[in-house]
């Protein structure tokens, strides 16, 4: 598509519950990351998958998060057993890092964003 | 770790400059950028800055950089309604390819 695309555009789960956030990313790009955006904070990098390289998931606040990227395309974050304090946005973005063929200014492209709700 | 700080909110009147500022602390940063957020939709570059450049200026846009005291700037000129949004700074040290980004300063542009 012309733009990242993220589902669903809001989600409201029940405490505990799992939940799965997906991102398809701008064809070709092949960097792609996950941050969340809680109210009033700044954005919080989750983790980073580029090409076939080992993810970096520095960024996972705890082993209840995951997130894979299959056939370096789409991508899916799952929060298992959701706590009321992972209510946030989460936003995905793209980027054509690693191309030779455009200057690497690291611009991220961002999808409208997964906003979540666990009650 | 590397931290990004922003101030808060800005309130500016229709046809005003607006200048958003912003400190990092990380003194490897080879890029430093400035997001737009509108009401409901994903953030947008609106523009970069490299670390050796000091400005940068693109239309109604003013990028400053002091690389020695870690500040950075975004001056808007006449400043528009369709300006209001949040104005995020972030930054990218060397060998780092997540950017790092501040909480965000929400213009508010008055009529």
């Amino acid at each position: 598509g012309a733009g990242v695309s993220q589902s669903p555009s809001n989600k409201v789960t029940e405490k505990g519950k799992d939940v799965e956030l997906r991102c398809d990313p701008i064809s070709g790009h092949t960097a792609l990351y996950w941050y969340r955006q809680s109210l009033g904070q700044g954005l919080e990098f989750l983790i980073y998958f580029q090409g076939n390289s080992a993810p970096d998931k520095s960024g996972l606040p705890s082993d209840r998060f995951s997130a894979e990227r299959t056939g370096g395309s789409v991508s899916t974050l799952t929060i298992q057993r959701t706590q009321q304090e992972d209510s946030a946005v989460y936003l995905c973005a793209s980027s054509l890092e690693g191309s030779s063929r455009l200057p690497n200014t690291g611009e991220l492209f961002f999808g409208e964003g997964s906003r979540l709700t666990v009650l | 770790g590397e931290d990004v700080e922003q101030s808060l909110f800005l309130s500016v009147r229709e046809g005003d400059s607006s200048v958003i500022n912003c400190t990092y602390t990380d003194s490897s940063s080879t890029y430093l950028y400035w997001y737009k957020q509108e009401p409901g939709a994903g953030l947008q570059l609106l523009t970069y800055i490299f670390s050796n450049m000091d400005m940068k200026q693109d239309q109604r846009l003013t990028v400053l950089l002091n690389k020695k005291d870690k500040h950075l700037s975004l001056r808007i000129a006449d400043t528009q309604t369709g300006d209001s949004a949040i104005y995020f700074c972030a930054e990218r040290g060397k060998g780092r390819r997540a950017l790092t980004f501040g909480s965000g300063t929400r213009l508010q542009v008055q009529p």
